[in-house]
């Protein structure tokens, strides 16, 4: 079992529909960050969180520290946001960034 | 520039010939690490710098692997006698102080391919 895990692995939508990217870990960490990856591997970093939540644009970002467990979710997608986004945790015991397997979200028009 | 930068963009190789990647960090920043993508793999850490030194290094799959950083700036990843499954991507991010608290900015990567 991987220390981060994603869900879906992939998701395709419509034009306009909510999105929601789950992600559950089972360590301890200090820190969570969510990132983008664009088809030509280009990594953006979105968010750094450890509690709460966050939001930004139409991206918002929320963990629960205590289930382990964070969300991303995109409101009124667009095809611009068709990328993989990747889940990373960096454990409260050391300074590597351990990384989920990535979801592939397609955004149709 | 004001990103980190990586060279080269693009390396192909033959099996068993060094290679050296070189990172970029946006000035200022004291922390660099380096990471690999496999083809349909996760990405996976390798090494982290803090200034010169390097407290963990626990991620190089192998000792053909090295890494060093000089003058607290460019860091550059010596993979030796290259195999086929170093074929990767390899990035590099750094971030503006110690492991805990900054968020980590990316190189665009060096598409590595042994032939």
């Amino acid at each position: 079992k991987n220390e981060v895990e994603q869900s879906p692995q992939n998701l395709t939508a419509q034009e306009g529909e909510f999105i929601t990217i789950n992600c559950s870990y089972s360590v301890g960490i200090s820190a969570l960050h969510w990132l983008q990856q664009h088809p030509g591997g280009g990594i953006v970093s979105l968010f750094m969180l450890s509690s709460g939540k966050k939001k930004h644009g139409r991206l918002i970002a929320t963990i629960n520290i205590q289930e382990k467990h964070s969300s991303l979710h995109i409101t009124a997608s667009h095809p611009r946001d068709s990328a993989v986004y990747i889940c990373a945790v960096r454990e409260t015991s050391g300074s590597r960034l351990t990384f989920g397997e990535g979801t592939q979200l397609t955004v149709n028009p | 520039g004001a990103g980190v930068s990586q060279s080269p963009s693009n390396k192909v190789t033959e099996k068993g010939k060094d290679v050296e990647l070189r990172c970029d960090p946006i000035s200022g920043h004291t922390a660099l690490y380096w990471y690999r993508q496999s083809l349909g793999q996760g990405l996976e850490f390798l090494i982290y710098f803090q200034g010169n030194s390097a407290p963990d290094k626990s991620g190089l799959p192998s000792d053909r692997f090295s890494a060093e950083r000089t003058g607290g700036s460019v860091s550059t990843l010596t993979i030796q006698r290259t195999q086929q499954e170093d074929s990767a991507v390899y990035l590099c991010a750094s971030s503006l102080g110690p492991a805990g608290g900054q968020p980590q900015h990316f190189g665009d990567g060096t598409r590595l391919s042994i032939l």
